[in-house]
């Protein structure tokens, strides 16, 4: 069974960092991409990154670059996402999902972040 | 960026019968659309893409079709686990993006 297990979110001031993890099993890692999308509170999906199965290619969304930072290790099979400079509209659940030719399944069923002093 | 666009925002329907939703594209993202559903305080769960194919697992009374920019999802016969708030999303270029959400309701 294809799993993803996300890890890392939490409580941090605004300004601070935190490093997201998600944990992948069930598939071949090392042959799909891997994204990243959250979802504030009450609100709908937005997509924030990306990165290609070898780590060669990466997107950012507008609102995290420059402050966001996508990464992988195909031989522990994780994605993370270090995440600094936060801001208050950060908050939400933040889930990775597996590429499949641009759509995302699976999910991993998200961690939370919340941005507050 | 490709703006897509849920009509309507909500949706009251019945059990056991059709729910349809829309889902239109700024510009057209050809066929690369899929349709996911989310439930309270879990993680959404892909339904169709293509537009047209279910992902596995998922029952035959969901249909999506479509294609440009016009997309419509379909479930016939509303079962009580359906109702949901449905996305679509397109895949057509970068950013992915999604549509703002449909809630389905029970009415």
């Amino acid at each position: 069974e294809m799993q993803l297990v996300e890890s890392g979110g939490g409580l941090v001031q605004p300004g601070g960092s935190l490093r997201l993890s998600c944990a992948a099993s069930g598939f071949t890692f090392s042959s799909h991409g891997m994204h990243w999308v959250r979802q504030a509170p009450g609100e709908g999906l937005e997509y924030i990154s990306a990165i290609a199965n070898n780590g060669g290619n990466i997107y950012y969304s507008n609102s995290v670059k420059g402050r966001f930072t996508i990464s992988r290790d195909n031989s522990k099979n994780t994605v993370y996402l270090q995440m600094d400079s936060l801001r208050v509209e950060d908050m939400g659940v933040y889930y990775c999902a597996r590429g499949d030719y641009g759509r995302f399944d699976p999910w991993g069923q998200g961690t939370q972040v919340i941005v507050s002093s | 960026e490709i703006v897509m666009t849920q009509s309507p925002a909500t949706l009251s329907v019945s059990p056991g019968e059709r729910a349809t939703l829309s889902c239109r594209a700024s510009q057209s993202v050809s066929v690369k659309l899929a349709w996911y559903q989310q439930k309270p305080g879990q993680a959404p769960r892909l339904l169709v893409y293509g537009p047209s194919t279910r992902a596995t697992g998922i029952p035959a009374r969901f249909t999506g079709s479509g294609s440009g920019t016009e997309f419509t999802l379909t479930i016939s016969s509303l079962q009580s686990e359906d109702f949901a708030v449905y996305y679509c999303q397109q895949y057509n270029d970068w950013p992915r993006t999604f549509g703002q959400g449909t809630k389905l309701e029970i009415k």
